[in-house]
């Protein structure tokens, strides 16, 4: 039931673009998105709505495929500030509005 | 500044001991969580209280207890019933913990070892 993410790890240099994955096998409400920086606490980036609504970052943007489940973060022109783990939360159909959470991809942008 | 704040930072305990950790907010929100992370994995849900005085388990309650006696506090205990407690420790919270994507803030961590 935890959602898979991919890939698990990336390597980009300054200014590459990474897109990063996290699938479902379960109908969804929403999905959040989070990025941790080792040892500290995870910050959230972005929230996909069911119906299409999205919120948050500025400088990355995300999709929601309601049929296949899935959703996407796009990290565009990476910047050494957006290395960190990425987690994706799910919300599913009639659950309390628990999330799920992925086992994260690990983004590392060097310069 | 409204915010989460969890104590302590680390802590370290002997084997058959309990331990507490201490969450509070400060941002008027109804709903607070637990989760559990170990290296390489996500985030695990402990407990977690839409209102004080309730609660329900996570995924992975059992060895842990908490308490909502008030809406700004969500203490975690770790009892000697845990089979591995070494773990970071996140606590959050949402304005309602209601279906329809809330927002869930994370404090700092404690980061616990048990020798």
């Amino acid at each position: 039931q935890q959602p898979v993410q991919s890939p698990q790890a990336v390597i980009l240099r300054e200014g590459e673009d990474a897109v990063i994955n996290c699938s479902s096998s379960k109908a969804l409400y929403s999905v959040h998105w989070y990025r941790q920086k080792h040892g500290e606490a995870p910050v959230f980036l972005m929230i996909l709505l069911k119906g299409g609504e999205q919120k948050g970052h500025d400088k990355i943007s995300a999709s929601f495929n309601e049929k296949k489940q899935q959703s996407s973060l796009y990290l565009t022109a990476s910047q050494l500030s957006y290395s960190g783990t990425y987690f994706c939360g799910t919300e599913r159909v009639g659950s309390q509005g628990n999330l799920i959470f992925g086992k994260g991809t690990k983004l590392s942008v060097k310069p | 500044d409204g915010g989460i704040t969890q104590s302590p930072k680390y802590l370290f305990r002997k084997e058959g001991q309990n331990v507490t950790l201490s969450c509070e907010q400060n941002l008027n929100h109804d709903a607070m969580y637990w989760y559990r992370q170990d290296p390489g994995q996500g985030l695990r849900l402990i407990y977690y209280s839409q209102i004080v005085n309730d609660f329900q388990k996570g995924d992975i309650a059992e060895g842990y207890s908490v308490s909502r006696e008030k809406k700004e506090s969500f203490p975690l205990t770790v009892t000697s019933a845990q089979k591995n407690p070494t773990a970071f420790y996140l606590c959050a919270s949402s304005i309602d913990g209601g279906p329809g994507g809330d927002t869930q803030y994370f404090g700092p961590g404690t980061r616990l070892t048990v020798l």
